[in-house]
């Protein structure tokens, strides 16, 4: 079955850049999600199609995903951007989530 | 405004059955690829089954045989079926739509779903 490998946990200091790795083998054959979640709460779709943003997301929030690694940066991180952040990939009929990046913005 | 509201979770014994619910407002169901994907408490997200059609429905290998999803088009309503539920069932249970790109664009509030005796 297909997997996901996310860091368990990143930090990173207010207004610097975040990045979030998921890896998979040829994810950049595939398409890549990312959702952000905070505590009690249902997640929210940050990232799709690899590059694309939902209205409403900030601008600070892009990805990419090339070879066997699919990325989440967060420029200008604040404080509210403190959350649990997923990635996902689509496999024949399957959808795979990594195990989850706790940010801690400190 | 599109809109998902879970219902029916609860606390059940081991090898007992539930039906949740996924009402859905400001779109149509059948029009719509739906899954449900689960969050066991401190854990992180699971697919669970995913309804293109009646006639095609896939489940992930954990819950097989076992869940059953469907709709129900006039009530614009996604169902999942828990059959034969075990401990490890336990976990907040999300009804999402997929958009583009085979991503969930729009997710409900969540279930809770507890098996034990």
């Amino acid at each position: 079955s297909y997997e996901l490998t996310q860091p368990p946990s990143v930090s990173v200091s207010p207004g610097q850049t975040a990045s979030i790795t998921c890896s998979g083998d040829k994810l950049g054959d595939k398409f890549a999600s990312w959702y952000q979640q905070k505590p009690g709460q249902s997640p929210v779709q940050v990232i799709y199609q690899d590059v694309k943003r939902p209205s409403g997301v900030p601008e600070r929030f892009s990805g990419s995903n090339s070879g066997n690694t699919a990325t989440l940066t967060i420029s200008a991180t604040q404080a509210m951007d403190e959350a649990d952040y997923y990635c996902q990939a689509w496999d024949s009929n399957f959808w795979v989530f990594g195990g989850g990046t706790k940010l801690t913005v400190l | 405004e599109v809109q998902l509201v879970e219902s029916g979770g609860g606390l059940i014994q081991p090898g007992g059955s539930l039906r949740l619910s996924c009402a859905a407002s400001g779109f149509t169901v059948s029009n719509n690829y739906m899954s449900w994907v689960r969050q066991a408490p401190g854990k992180g997200l699971e697919w669970v089954s995913v309804m293109y059609s009646v006639v095609e429905t896939h489940y992930a290998d954990s819950v097989k045989g076992r869940f059953t999803i469907s709709r129900d088009n006039s009530e614009n309503t996604l169902y999942l079926q828990m059959n034969n539920l075990r401990a490890e069932d336990t976990a907040v249970y999300y009804c999402a739509r997929e958009n583009d790109g085979h991503s969930f664009g729009t997710w409900g509030q969540g279930t809770l779903v507890t098996v034990s005796s």
